[in-house]
Protein backbone atom coordinates (compact mmCIF):
# COMPACT_ATOMS: atom_id res chain seq x y z
CA UNK A 1 0.00 0.00 0.00
CA UNK A 2 1.41 3.47 -0.68
CA UNK A 3 2.04 5.59 2.17
CA UNK A 4 1.44 9.55 2.48
CA UNK A 5 2.83 11.29 -0.68
CA UNK A 6 3.91 14.89 -1.59
CA UNK A 7 4.88 16.82 -4.42
CA UNK A 8 7.74 18.20 -5.50
CA UNK A 9 10.50 16.56 -3.38
CA UNK A 10 12.28 19.76 -3.71
CA UNK A 11 11.84 23.27 -4.54
CA UNK A 12 13.86 26.44 -4.76
CA UNK A 13 11.62 29.85 -4.78
CA UNK A 14 13.20 33.55 -4.32
CA UNK A 15 11.48 35.82 -1.98
CA UNK A 16 7.76 37.12 -2.53
CA UNK A 17 6.98 34.54 -4.79
CA UNK A 18 4.26 32.37 -4.43
CA UNK A 19 4.27 28.37 -3.74
CA UNK A 20 1.89 25.52 -3.91
CA UNK A 21 2.81 21.83 -1.98
CA UNK A 22 0.70 19.08 -2.76
CA UNK A 23 -0.35 15.90 -0.34
CA UNK A 24 -1.64 12.58 -1.19
CA UNK A 25 -2.83 10.86 2.26
CA UNK A 26 -3.02 7.14 2.73
CA UNK A 27 -6.02 5.73 0.80
CA UNK A 28 -9.16 5.83 2.88
CA UNK A 29 -7.46 8.80 5.34
CA UNK A 30 -9.54 11.66 5.79
CA UNK A 31 -7.88 14.13 8.07
CA UNK A 32 -4.87 15.71 6.67
CA UNK A 33 -2.21 18.09 8.73
CA UNK A 34 0.56 20.24 7.64
CA UNK A 35 3.59 20.97 9.72
CA UNK A 36 7.00 23.02 9.04
CA UNK A 37 9.81 21.81 10.34
CA UNK A 38 13.20 23.93 10.60
CA UNK A 39 16.43 22.83 10.36
CA UNK A 40 17.37 20.76 13.35
CA UNK A 41 14.21 21.43 15.50
CA UNK A 42 11.00 19.45 15.86
CA UNK A 43 7.93 20.01 13.26
CA UNK A 44 5.80 22.71 13.91
CA UNK A 45 1.78 22.58 13.15
CA UNK A 46 0.33 24.80 10.90
CA UNK A 47 -2.93 23.46 9.69
CA UNK A 48 -5.76 20.08 9.89
CA UNK A 49 -7.85 19.67 7.48
CA UNK A 50 -10.71 17.04 8.06
CA UNK A 51 -13.30 16.43 5.86
CA UNK A 52 -12.46 19.17 3.57
CA UNK A 53 -13.23 21.60 6.27
CA UNK A 54 -10.37 23.49 8.46
CA UNK A 55 -10.28 21.82 11.71
CA UNK A 56 -7.14 23.24 13.44
CA UNK A 57 -4.31 25.95 12.90
CA UNK A 58 -1.27 26.91 14.65
CA UNK A 59 0.24 29.84 14.92
CA UNK A 60 1.56 31.07 11.30
CA UNK A 61 0.44 34.01 9.87
CA UNK A 62 -2.50 34.69 6.96
CA UNK A 63 0.72 33.96 4.08
CA UNK A 64 -0.30 30.25 5.04
CA UNK A 65 -3.34 29.05 3.28
CA UNK A 66 -4.33 25.46 2.87
CA UNK A 67 -7.59 22.97 1.41
CA UNK A 68 -8.50 19.67 0.73
CA UNK A 69 -10.36 18.52 -2.03
CA UNK A 70 -12.81 15.78 -2.55
CA UNK A 71 -10.60 12.97 -2.73
CA UNK A 72 -9.05 14.36 0.81
CA UNK A 73 -5.80 15.36 -1.10
CA UNK A 74 -4.50 18.78 0.16
CA UNK A 75 -2.75 21.78 -1.27
CA UNK A 76 -0.67 23.97 1.31
CA UNK A 77 -0.03 27.49 -0.20
CA UNK A 78 2.37 30.01 1.28
CA UNK A 79 2.03 33.64 -0.10
CA UNK A 80 5.00 36.37 -0.13
CA UNK A 81 7.69 34.20 0.54
CA UNK A 82 10.17 35.28 3.44
CA UNK A 83 14.09 33.79 3.28
CA UNK A 84 12.69 32.24 7.13
CA UNK A 85 9.83 29.95 5.15
CA UNK A 86 13.01 27.86 4.30
CA UNK A 87 12.14 24.58 5.78
CA UNK A 88 10.81 20.69 5.36
CA UNK A 89 7.20 20.69 4.85
CA UNK A 90 5.73 17.74 6.27
CA UNK A 91 2.01 16.11 5.66
CA UNK A 92 0.57 13.83 8.30
CA UNK A 93 -2.83 11.99 7.38
CA UNK A 94 -5.08 10.19 9.62
CA UNK A 95 -8.58 8.49 9.13
CA UNK A 96 -10.47 10.81 11.58
CA UNK A 97 -9.08 13.69 13.56
CA UNK A 98 -9.59 14.76 17.07
CA UNK A 99 -9.16 11.28 18.43
CA UNK A 100 -6.62 8.67 19.20
CA UNK A 101 -5.08 7.82 15.96
CA UNK A 102 -1.98 7.16 14.21
CA UNK A 103 -0.73 9.75 12.04
CA UNK A 104 1.50 8.96 8.93
CA UNK A 105 4.06 11.44 8.11
CA UNK A 106 5.19 11.48 4.18
CA UNK A 107 8.39 12.20 3.22
CA UNK A 108 8.10 16.08 2.81
CA UNK A 109 8.85 19.00 -0.19
CA UNK A 110 11.94 20.77 0.84
CA UNK A 111 11.92 24.11 0.23
CA UNK A 112 14.57 26.67 -0.07
CA UNK A 113 13.79 30.53 -0.56
CA UNK A 114 16.45 32.87 -1.92
CA UNK B 1 2.22 28.55 26.50
CA UNK B 2 2.06 25.27 25.00
CA UNK B 3 6.32 23.98 25.11
CA UNK B 4 8.13 20.33 25.03
CA UNK B 5 11.64 20.24 26.22
CA UNK B 6 14.06 17.30 25.57
CA UNK B 7 17.69 16.51 26.47
CA UNK B 8 19.89 15.67 25.25
CA UNK B 9 20.07 17.40 21.81
CA UNK B 10 22.73 14.71 20.51
CA UNK B 11 23.67 10.90 22.06
CA UNK B 12 26.25 8.57 21.39
CA UNK B 13 26.53 5.12 22.47
CA UNK B 14 28.15 2.13 21.82
CA UNK B 15 26.13 -0.58 20.12
CA UNK B 16 24.14 -2.83 22.65
CA UNK B 17 24.26 -0.10 25.80
CA UNK B 18 20.85 1.66 26.21
CA UNK B 19 20.07 4.93 25.87
CA UNK B 20 17.52 7.38 27.53
CA UNK B 21 15.80 10.42 26.31
CA UNK B 22 14.03 13.01 28.37
CA UNK B 23 11.32 15.32 28.14
CA UNK B 24 9.24 17.89 29.82
CA UNK B 25 5.84 19.35 28.46
CA UNK B 26 4.20 22.26 29.78
CA UNK B 27 0.54 21.99 28.77
CA UNK B 28 -1.39 20.45 31.57
CA UNK B 29 -4.10 19.53 29.31
CA UNK B 30 -2.00 16.96 27.23
CA UNK B 31 -2.61 13.46 27.74
CA UNK B 32 -0.98 11.89 24.86
CA UNK B 33 2.36 11.42 24.39
CA UNK B 34 3.49 9.94 21.16
CA UNK B 35 7.36 9.12 20.32
CA UNK B 36 8.67 10.05 16.48
CA UNK B 37 12.47 8.34 14.63
CA UNK B 38 12.88 10.68 11.95
CA UNK B 39 15.91 9.08 9.84
CA UNK B 40 17.51 11.32 6.74
CA UNK B 41 15.87 12.35 4.05
CA UNK B 42 12.12 10.80 5.51
CA UNK B 43 9.45 12.33 7.59
CA UNK B 44 9.11 10.83 11.34
CA UNK B 45 7.76 7.44 11.93
CA UNK B 46 5.66 6.42 15.26
CA UNK B 47 7.83 4.39 17.28
CA UNK B 48 5.94 4.28 20.58
CA UNK B 49 3.10 5.94 22.52
CA UNK B 50 1.70 6.20 25.77
CA UNK B 51 -1.12 8.38 27.38
CA UNK B 52 -1.53 10.30 30.61
CA UNK B 53 -3.24 7.17 32.47
CA UNK B 54 -0.67 4.65 31.80
CA UNK B 55 2.55 5.10 33.91
CA UNK B 56 4.69 2.70 31.47
CA UNK B 57 4.40 1.10 28.19
CA UNK B 58 7.11 -1.40 26.78
CA UNK B 59 7.47 -2.92 22.98
CA UNK B 60 10.32 -4.86 22.56
CA UNK B 61 13.56 -2.99 22.98
CA UNK B 62 11.42 0.31 23.76
CA UNK B 63 10.41 1.70 26.74
CA UNK B 64 8.34 4.43 27.65
CA UNK B 65 7.45 5.70 30.93
CA UNK B 66 5.24 8.94 31.88
CA UNK B 67 5.58 10.79 35.37
CA UNK B 68 2.05 12.98 35.15
CA UNK B 69 2.95 14.98 38.36
CA UNK B 70 6.29 16.24 37.39
CA UNK B 71 4.93 16.56 33.42
CA UNK B 72 8.11 14.12 32.53
CA UNK B 73 8.09 11.17 30.08
CA UNK B 74 10.98 9.48 29.01
CA UNK B 75 11.93 7.15 25.83
CA UNK B 76 14.43 4.36 26.97
CA UNK B 77 15.80 1.76 23.72
CA UNK B 78 18.25 -1.22 25.40
CA UNK B 79 20.50 -3.31 23.28
CA UNK B 80 20.98 -0.41 21.02
CA UNK B 81 21.81 -1.24 17.38
CA UNK B 82 22.94 0.71 14.86
CA UNK B 83 19.32 0.90 12.91
CA UNK B 84 18.52 2.91 15.88
CA UNK B 85 20.67 6.30 14.69
CA UNK B 86 18.35 8.50 13.82
CA UNK B 87 16.50 11.50 15.33
CA UNK B 88 13.93 10.90 17.70
CA UNK B 89 11.08 13.49 19.02
CA UNK B 90 9.09 13.37 21.83
CA UNK B 91 5.56 14.76 21.65
CA UNK B 92 2.47 15.60 23.39
CA UNK B 93 -0.75 16.45 22.12
CA UNK B 94 -4.69 16.83 24.00
CA UNK B 95 -7.06 14.38 22.70
CA UNK B 96 -10.07 15.56 22.98
CA UNK B 97 -10.02 18.47 21.24
CA UNK B 98 -11.34 18.67 17.57
CA UNK B 99 -8.34 18.23 15.74
CA UNK B 100 -4.91 16.52 16.11
CA UNK B 101 -2.43 19.26 17.06
CA UNK B 102 0.91 18.05 18.32
CA UNK B 103 3.33 19.72 20.14
CA UNK B 104 7.14 18.35 19.38
CA UNK B 105 9.77 18.19 21.00
CA UNK B 106 13.32 19.71 19.73
CA UNK B 107 14.72 16.43 18.76
CA UNK B 108 17.78 13.96 19.83
CA UNK B 109 19.77 12.88 17.58
CA UNK B 110 21.09 9.39 18.42
CA UNK B 111 24.42 7.68 16.93
CA UNK B 112 25.04 3.76 17.69
CA UNK B 113 28.39 3.34 17.24
CA UNK B 114 29.38 -0.22 16.15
Amino acid sequence: DAGVTQSPTHLIKTRGQHVTLRCSPISGHKSVSWYQQVLGQGPQFIFQYYEKEERGRGNFPDRFSARQFPNYSSELNVNALLLGDSALYLCASSYLAGVYNEQFFGPGTRLTVL
Amino acid sequence: GENVEQHPSTLSVQEGDSAVIKCTYSDSASNYFPWYKQELGKGPQLIIDIRSNVGEKKDQRIAVTLNKTAKHFSLHITETQPEDSAVYFCAARSLGTSYDKVIFGPGTSLSVIP
